[in-house]
């Protein structure tokens, strides 16, 4: 099972919006509608961050939001604040034989 | 607040076994819809999920690892494990537990411990 894709960096002025994409099949992204999503911070614990594709949990600001369209899901950040610069991960439920597959992961640049 | 700890040797040697052990504190981990797991991360690299394990002791590995890994659950320490075998330098990463909500939604890593390195050397 391969790794999801997803692009090795974006980067955006505070105040605007990213998106992040993550690309995998239909065995994954986009036969079941378990993506989820994570920021880490350098040195620090990933942090979920988006769950079942749309979900915020609890304390997670809305300006993070999720999509997804066939087998690509996509993090949204609206109104980019510096304290959003981190590395940003997708993850997907894969079926009951290869469970979960991560994305690559992105790079996310506060300019 | 629920809380999870990693322990175990932060060095191993090529071809012995990891083992790490996660303590689970300020709630049980006989929970139903709650699964734990490790994930971990090489230095500089991205994130892998290896096993999920139910407190009923059902175990769910990745395919990739399947043949070098073994987790376990001890209830009554309220802790789990992870035993992975024939370790090479491909395995030196920070080391996650994490909880799983499994249900009608899957929330793979709403608690994270805080990460153990284990590097592998001789």
């Amino acid at each position: 099972q391969s790794a999801l894709t997803q692009p090795r960096s974006v980067s955006g002025s505070p105040g605007q919006s990213v998106t992040i994409s993550c690309t995998g099949t239909s065995s994954d992204v986009g036969g079941y509608n378990y993506v989820s999503w994570y920021q880490q911070h350098p040195g620090k614990v990933p942090k979920l961050m988006i769950y079942d594709v749309t979900k915020r949990p609890s304390g997670v600001p809305d300006r993070f939001s999720g999509s997804k369209s066939g087998n690509t899901a996509s993090l949204t950040i609206s109104g980019l604040q510096t304290e959003d610069e981190a590395d940003y991960y997708c993850c997907s439920y894969a079926g009951s034989y290869t469970f979960y597959v991560f994305g690559t992961g992105t790079e996310v640049t506060v300019l | 607040q629920l809380q999870l700890q990693e322990s175990g040797p932060g060095l191993v040697k090529p071809s012995e076994t990891l083992s790490l052990t996660c303590t689970v504190s300020g709630g049980s981990i006989s929970s139903m819809s709650y699964y734990w797991g490790w994930i971990r991360q090489p230095p500089g690299k991205g994130l892998e999920w290896i096993a999920s394990i139910y407190y009923s002791g059902s175990t769910y590995y990745n395919p990739s690892l399947k043949s070098r890994v073994t987790m376990s659950v001890d209830t009554s320490k309220n802790h789990f494990s992870l035993k992975l075998s024939s370790v090479t330098a491909a395995d030196t990463a920070v080391y996650y537990c994490v909880r799983l909500y499994v249900a009608s939604s899957i929330r793979l890593g709403d608690y994270w411990g805080q990460g153990t390195l284990v590097t592998v050397s001789s």
